[in-house]
Order: C-alpha cells, then sequence, then structure tokens
C-alpha cells in the first residue's frame, strides 16, 4: 500500500461547482499534512497546511481526520483557474511524501 | 520574497558530459532539497540538506553529487548520466523542524541524449 493515496481523476466540474479530494495515509506518526497545486510543467505550489483538525482560506477548506487516517479539501465555487493537479502531502519531518496527485478540470 | 532560483531552465546533456544544476533561495531557510519529478508523477525526495550538512540521501545513484557551498545555495554535479534520469529535477527549501512548509523552485528540465 503507498503511504499516501489520492483518486488520479480527473475531475471535471463545471465552473461554480464545488468539489471534494479525499486522500487517505498510511504511518501516523505525521505531524503535518499539505495541499499542493502543480499546474502543466510547473512546480508544485503550496495551496494549505493541515496542522490540526483542518483549516480554511477562502473557497478552500482542508480537513484531517487522524482516527481515519484521510484528509480532504473541498474547493467551492469552482474557477477555471483552479484546474490543475492537486497533490496530497504527508511530512514526517522535512520528509515530504507526495499522493499522486488528483487532476482537476473546471470547464467553462 | 517568497523565491526558490533555479538554473538552467532547461539543459541538453548527453551521457558523457559534466554539468551542474543551480540553486539558491534568500529567505534565511536552513533546510534545502532536491527531487526529481517524472512526468505524470510525483515529486520523489532526492537529497536533504538540513544546517548545510547532507542529512538524508534517498539511495540516489553516485553520478548524482550535491553539494551546499553556503545556507543560499544548492548544487546537483551530473555526471554519466543515463537517458531515464531525463526529468524535472526541482529544488526545495523550508525551515529545518518538524512541520514546516517547502517552498519550491521552477524546475530544470533535463534531457539526457
Amino acid at each position: 500500500r503507498k503511504e499516501v493515496e489520492q483518486d488520479p481523476g480527473p475531475f471535471n466540474v463545471p465552473e461554480g461547482a464545488t468539489v471534494a479530494f479525499n486522500c487517505t495515509y498510511s504511518n501516523s506518526a505525521s505531524q503535518s499534512f499539505f495541499w499542493y497545486r502543480q499546474d502543466c510543467r510547473k512546480e508544485p505550489k503550496l495551496l494549505m497546511s493541515v496542522y490540526s483538525s483542518g483549516n480554511e482560506d477562502g473557497r478552500f477548506t482542508a480537513q484531517l481526520n487522524r482516527a481515519s487516517q484521510y484528509i480532504s479539501l473541498l474547493i467551492r465555487d469552482s474557477k477555471l483557474s483552479d484546474s490543475a493537479t492537486y497533490l496530497c502531502v504527508k511530512d514526517a519531518g522535512n520528509m515530504l511524501t507526495f499522493g499522486g496527485g488528483t487532476r482537476l478540470m473546471v470547464k467553462p | 520574497d517568497t523565491e526558490v532560483t533555479q538554473t538552467p531552465k532547461h539543459l541538453v546533456m548527453g551521457m558523457t558530459n559534466k554539468k551542474s544544476l543551480k540553486c539558491e533561495q534568500h529567505m534565511g531557510h536552513r533546510a534545502m532539497y532536491w527531487y526529481k519529478q517524472k512526468a505524470k508523477k510525483p515529486p520523489e525526495l532526492m537529497f536533504v540538506y538540513s544546517y548545510e550538512k547532507l542529512s538524508i540521501n534517498e539511495s540516489v545513484p553516485s553520478r548524482f553529487s550535491p553539494e551546499c557551498p553556503n545556507s543560499s545555495l544548492l548544487n546537483l554535479h551530473l555526471h554519466a548520466l543515463q537517458p531515464e534520469d531525463s526529468a524535472l529535477y526541482l529544488c526545495a527549501s523550508s525551515h529545518p523542524g518538524q512541520t514546516s512548509e517547502q517552498y519550491f523552485g521552477p524546475g530544470t528540465r533535463l534531457t539526457v541524449t
């Protein structure tokens, strides 16, 4: 079993839709988790840090469920510019382990 | 300034060449990283430097040789690479510690012919 697993998608949604991604992880020793977004042929960019039960930043909400070992990312009111690959990342002392990524395509 | 810079952006090299990738950050971070990313795959950690000392080497072949001349610079020296080493090489930096976000540079796209 991979340490961080994501549904690769793609998720095809219309503008304005709400979309949610889930990510499951193993090895619960990790202290923190992140969501990064990566555009085609670009570097990963930090989207959100998830340190405790979760947090919210504008249209984005991340939640962490340690008991069930999953993290979710909710995007409300999707924009065309949200189209990207979303990477779920586990941090164990400066060592990041990436999930395979979930591809989101927002259509007009 | 939350920027990590990398040079060159693109590099084509033969299997007998020696080349170097460079990374620079001015965020005061004392941990720096090299990742390798193949197409449609997530980044894979290669090396971690903490306070200018190599702390993690993820069993990377010796044809990749990292160097950290000072707290702002990180190099990756390449020699006798194979075509399968063609990939996007990403540098990142962070504060050392248990929970610290890593910031990535734009990467060097390497092609080995």
